[in-house]
């Protein structure tokens, strides 16, 4: 079935350092690709998504690529800050069928000190 | 703004308890999900409803239920609460189209003494 695997955490930075967090994933067709991040105490926000190979989404200064050829689609940012401290998840969601097809991976926890 | 409304962000139950947690969205989807949330595990999910009256088990269903009387309303159901049933509970909800952005309430956290 498919799923999606993202680097274990937690990830510790400073600030101003460069992020990546990497996710692969295994699924059958065409998935769309999310990145969600989540703060302390809070849901789960949307912070990008790319719905076809060789999409880019970005926001906030968060980029990832969806590359078919890798199956990855890579979180990275150039100079993280501290208010970037939260986890995040990648996920995908199929193309039809039931259950929204929705995977989500374990999470990576990311801490950026000043 | 799409919004999904967990009604209690809070709670303390005791062991054996029937405890319902509420979600409300206002943007007329018709998926919803309830996941809980554990250290190490990720999102796991318990139950999901593509339409009213309508409910898909998922991947960890023992232990709860849930009802769908109206599409914006979801509710989930212990009916007998256990310690291993504390966890933060996240429900969520997704219009049609593989494209879109499923949506999170803001998490209850649960915790059963």
């Amino acid at each position: 079935g498919d799923s999606v695997t993202q680097m274990e955490g937690p990830v510790t930075l400073s600030e101003e350092a460069f992020l990546t967090i990497n996710c692969t994933y295994t699924a059958t067709g065409y998935p769309s690709l999310f990145w969600y991040v989540q703060y302390p105490g809070e849901g789960l926000q949307l912070l990008l998504k790319a719905t076809k190979a060789d999409d880019k989404g970005s926001n906030k200064g968060f980029e990832a690529t969806y590359r078919k050829e890798t199956t990855s689609f890579h979180l990275e940012k150039g100079s993280v800050q501290v208010s970037d401290s939260a986890v995040y998840f990648c996920a995908l969601r199929g193309r039809g069928g039931s259950q929204g097809n929705l995977i989500f991976g374990k999470g990576t926890k990311l801490s950026v000190k000043p | 703004d799409v919004k999904v409304t967990q009604s209690s962000r809070y709670l303390v139950k005791r062991t054996g308890e029937k405890v319902f947690l509420e979600c409300v969205q206002d943007m007329d989807h018709e998926n919803m999900f309830w996941y809980r949330q554990d250290p190490g595990l990720g999102l796991r999910l318990i139950y999901f409803s593509y339409d009213v009256k309508m409910k898909e088990k998922g991947d960890i269903p023992e232990g709860y239920s849930v009802s769908r009387e109206k599409k914006e309303r979801f509710s989930l159901i212990l009916e007998s609460a256990s310690t291993n049933q504390t966890s933060m509970y996240l429900c969520a909800s997704i219009t049609e189209g593989s494209g879109n952005t499923i949506y999170f309430g803001e998490g209850s956290w649960l915790t059963v003494v």
